[in-house]
């Protein structure tokens, strides 16, 4: 976990605020997705990137942005929360069929 | 689609039996199925996975699983349980149409009891 990380990993933050969450890694993958957990509902994918130049929605992007600054980050954005955005958000690199996943940042949105 | 399902939200077993966490998958054409492990405060760990060839397939801290092409299932087991095996498990299976995403199942929470 320590090639794939998060910051911040807890965060509360108000409806309507704008938050970023980052990843970095170390691995030197191209690969980099976001994903969001809720209980019950498993993982689900927000947006992948393949390259700086290549970033694609998922099938949960709306109310999402990303950035893609370098190969090594990638940047999730919540233009403005609203509460049902509260959900860990995992960032996750892959190289070849295997996919290694940051600790996980734990959202808030009251 | 492609798609997995966790039946058991929640699994117990005693310290020593053996375990098994169910998933059935729905792909059209061969599908490339995955393992993952979650502990608690932690991000996904892999644990094994099915492209081709054996269907039993064997991966991280004693864990294994069993392909059943008829069945459409991808089993994870493990012939003895151990306390810290305790966690979330999730399967899930490839896209093999443009993007190779994983879509994942709803997890299975597993507690093995001493």
């Amino acid at each position: 976990d320590a090639d794939v990380t998060q910051t911040p990993r807890n965060r509360i933050t108000k409806t309507g605020k704008r938050i970023m969450l980052e990843c970095s890694q170390t691995k030197g993958h191209d690969r980099m997705y976001w994903y969001r957990q809720d209980p019950g509902l498993g993982l689900r994918l927000i947006y992948y990137s393949f390259d700086v130049k290549d970033i694609n929605k998922g099938e949960i992007s709306d109310g999402y942005s990303v950035s893609r600054q370098a190969q090594a980050k990638f940047s999730l954005s919540l233009e403005s929360a609203i509460p049902n955005q509260t959900a860990l958000y995992f960032c996750a690199t892959r190289s070849g069929s295997e996919q290694y996943f940051g600790p996980g940042t734990r959202l808030t949105v009251t | 689609a492609q798609s997995v399902a966790q039946p058991e939200d929640q699994v117990n077993v005693a310290e020593g039996n053996p375990l098994t966490v169910k998933c059935t998958y729905s792909v059209s054409g061969n599908p490339y199925l995955f393992w993952y492990v979650q502990y608690p405060n932690r991000g996904l760990q892999f644990l094994l996975k099915y492209i081709t060839g054996d269907n039993l397939v064997k991966g991280s801290y004693g864990f294994e699983a069993e392909f059943n092409k008829s069945q459409t299932s991808f089993h994870l087991k493990k012939p003895s349980a151990l306390v810290s095996d305790s966690a979330l498990y999730f399967c899930a299976v490839r896209d093999l149409t443009g993007a190779n995403n994983l879509f994942f199942g709803t997890g299975t929470r597993l507690t093995v009891i001493p």
